[in-house]
């Protein structure tokens, strides 16, 4: 079965703070997607990224940044100079390599951003 | 290039009464999945639908039960509802043909009284 992590419930930091949203990830399969995703309080859940199990080159998009070890089983998001705006709840998630692939979520870390 | 769309956005239901969601996909994606995301917690699989055919099943009860039309929309129907059906609703849609990045709509408020 497979199982997403998140330990951190709630992070709040002071606007241009760097902050790591840790992710830990159990499955079986050796092929696998991790995606992140962000939830504003509207309730659409954003598509930020999904990296393939086969792919632990970390990636940087703008401010944000994704570390991915396979040896551990992480997949860590930062922000970097987080902003009021990255205020929500943020998701990893997790899905099988195949074709009527789902998604096993975390319980999702809620940031929150202040002046 | 619309998006997931979702309707309706918000509704409030009494136990024991029936509801339906409905759902448009992303343009060009054919499967449709559903998603119920209880109050602080991450979304759980509710079921997916391809080529007008449920095709997986995550751990509900009958009283869930869906539809995909010709044209990729979706439907959702409980019946009976209870008081923990209370949550939001997400529609994800994905295409089988060009990769495996799931797309979701803002979802549908509901709230059992």
């Amino acid at each position: 079965a497979q199982k997403v992590t998140q330990a951190q419930t709630e992070i709040s930091v002071v606007e241009k703070e760097d902050v790591t949203l840790d992710c830990v990830y159990e499955t079986r399969d050796t092929t696998y997607y991790l995606f992140w995703y962000k939830q504003p309080p509207s309730g659409e859940l954003v598509f930020l990224i999904r990296r393939n199990s086969f792919d632990e080159q970390n990636e940087i998009s703008g401010r944000y940044s994704w570390n991915f070890q396979k040896s551990t089983s992480s997949f860590n998001f930062t922000i970097t100079a987080s902003q009021v705006v990255d205020s929500a709840v943020y998701f990893c998630a997790l899905s099988e390599a195949k074709r009527y692939s789902t998604l096993t979520f975390g319980k999702g870390t809620m940031l929150l951003v202040s002046p | 290039d619309a998006g997931v769309t979702q309707s309706p956005t918000h509704l409030i239901k009494t136990r024991g009464q029936q509801v339906t969601l409905r759902c448009s996909p992303k343009s060009g994606h054919d499967t449709v999945s559903w998603y119920q995301q209880a109050l602080g917690q991450g979304p759980q699989f509710i079921f997916q639908y391809y080529e007008e055919e449920e095709r997986q099943r995550g751990n509900f009860p009958d009283r869930f039960s869906g539809h995909q039309f010709p044209n990729y929309s979706s439907e959702l129907n409980v019946n009976a509802l209870l008081l923990g059906d209370s949550a939001l609703y997400l529609c994800a849609s994905s295409s089988t043909t060009s990769g495996n990045t799931i797309y979701f709509g803002e979802g549908s408020w509901l709230t059992v009284v």
